[in-house]
């Protein structure tokens, strides 16, 4: 079936450091990819739309210019989490749409610490 | 937000157990779609149901749809400690496949 590979799993960083994280369809294109944040004992709150070829959407309070969202191709997004600080320290977890009606595929999420 | 209610927030029961989790929503849908979480782990989906449909059953899990009431229940039968996680519902609010999320219920199944 669809799979969504995330890297890296974790990653522990200091702070004002920028830290990129891979999201990729492996056997389907996705020109759509959504990126989640979750905080401990919280729920996943969506932050921004990931549209190959064009610029991100952003939800209502993410910051676009400390999340920089990269969708170059139908099989690969990134979000780069710029000069992180202790506060940017989350679950964050990416997601591919299948056909129309269909589950979401989710990557398995990457927990990104900032010291 | 859109972001939806569950109750309830934490739930534990004994193994063979029955639990039921609930979940409203804000706005209208296309489907609404169940997830469970291992302790920071990814999501495994476990069943969409669509907005013309009220019920729905895959194994050990049965799933209601109430949309006049912008509700939904999931139903875990004789339940195993192996079902611990946190389990979420998510809608896509008519905007396609991009979901909302409700807060959760963190299930903890004893043996």
């Amino acid at each position: 079936g669809a799979v969504v590979s995330q890297h890296p799993s974790w990653v522990i960083c200091k702070s004002g450091t920028s830290v990129k994280i891979e999201c990729r369809s492996l056997d389907f294109q996705a020109t759509t990819m959504f990126w989640y944040r979750q905080f401990p004992k919280q729920s996943l709150m969506l932050m921004a739309t990931s549209n190959e070829g064009s610029k991100a959407t952003y939800e209502q309070g993410v910051e676009k210019d400390k999340f920089l969202i990269n969708h170059a191709s139908l099989t690969l997004s990134t979000l780069t989490v710029t000069s992180a600080h202790p506060e940017d320290s989350s679950f964050y977890i990416c997601s591919a749409p299948g056909t129309y009606n269909s589950p979401l595929h989710f990557g398995n999420g990457t927990r990104l610490t900032v010291t | 937000s859109q972001q939806g209610e569950e109750d309830p927030q934490a739930l534990s029961i004994q193994e063979g157990e029955n639990a039921t989790m609930n979940c409203s929503y804000k706005t209208s849908i296309n489907n609404l779609q169940w997830y469970r979480q291992n302790s920071g782990r990814g999501l495994v989906h476990l069943i969409l149901i669509r907005s013309n449909e009220r019920e729905k059953h895959s194994g050990r899990l049965r799933v209601t749809l109430d949309t006049s009431k912008k509700s939904s229940s999931l139903l875990i039968t004789a339940s195993r400690a192996a079902d611990t996680a946190s389990y979420f519902c998510a809608t896509d609010g008519l905007n396609g496949n991009k979901l909302v999320f409700g807060a959760g219920t963190i299930l903890r199944v004893k043996s």
